[in-house]
């Protein structure tokens, strides 16, 4: 089976751009999650899905940041404008149902200059 | 909200050695995953383990939730275990989010 799949891989822009950030879950998962990983704060959740609904967003660092998934099988993580701070590795992950465990994607590497 | 904890933050082994690493928990927890980063920077599911053992070929695991704490044995390591292990749980009173622990660096010498 084919696991979560993101896009892009790296993404490196300047600084007031807009980012786009894109997520495959794996086929039957209910649950979609958008992680952030930086060297300051690790691992932290920014917003899930449940059924395509986002359930909880108390992540999101800002007015800045949006999420969609429009439907079973994508969903977009945007950042605009884009700050240097907002540079870190992006992971998506997905899960069949609650008590079940998250499969990660291999991550999208943000650079903002 | 729940605190993850996990010692020791580094560990250097040489090549064949064993090593346990810890994770303990302030909270009840309906889901706990063990996770290996490559240097690559891929999150590689190694257990789902919210209580009990679990074994993997030379990995293994236990969840003691009732003491709050998990246990992953690596035995007769190799190089390609390197990497920064993380325990993630789900706080069973709370979000469906994981919470990750700060990680396990180890560093395994030929």
């Amino acid at each position: 089976d084919a696991g979560v799949i993101q896009s892009p891989r790296h993404e490196v822009t300047e600084m007031g751009q807009e980012v786009t950030l894109r997520c495959k879950p794996i086929s039957g998962h209910d649950y979609l999650f958008w992680y952030r990983q930086t060297m300051m704060r690790g691992l932290e959740l920014l917003i899930y899905f449940n059924n395509n609904v986002p359930i909880d967003d108390s992540g999101m660092p800002e007015d800045r940041f949006s999420a969609k998934m429009p439907n079973a099988s994508f969903s977009t993580l945007k950042i605009q404008p884009s700050e240097p701070r907002d540079s870190a590795v992006y992971f998506c992950a997905s899960r069949p149902s609650a008590n079940q465990p998250q499969h990660f994607g291999d991550g999208t590497r943000l650079s903002i200059l | 909200g729940i605190q993850v904890e996990q010692s020791p933050p580094d560990l250097i082994l040489q090549e064949g050695a064993n090593s346990t690493l810890r994770c303990n928990f302030s909270d009840s927890v309906n889901n706990l995953q063990w996770f290996h980063q490559n240097p690559w920077g891929q999150l590689i599911n190694l257990f789902y383990i919210p209580s009990g053992t679990k074994q993997n070929g030379r990995l293994s695991a236990t969840t003691v939730a009732t003491e709050r704490y998990s246990l992953l044995y690596i035995s007769s390591s190799q190089t390609t275990d390197s990497g920064v292990y993380f325990c993630a749980v789900e706080d069973r009173g709370g979000s469906e989010k994981l919470v990750f622990g700060k990680g396990t660096k180890l560093t395994v010498n030929p």
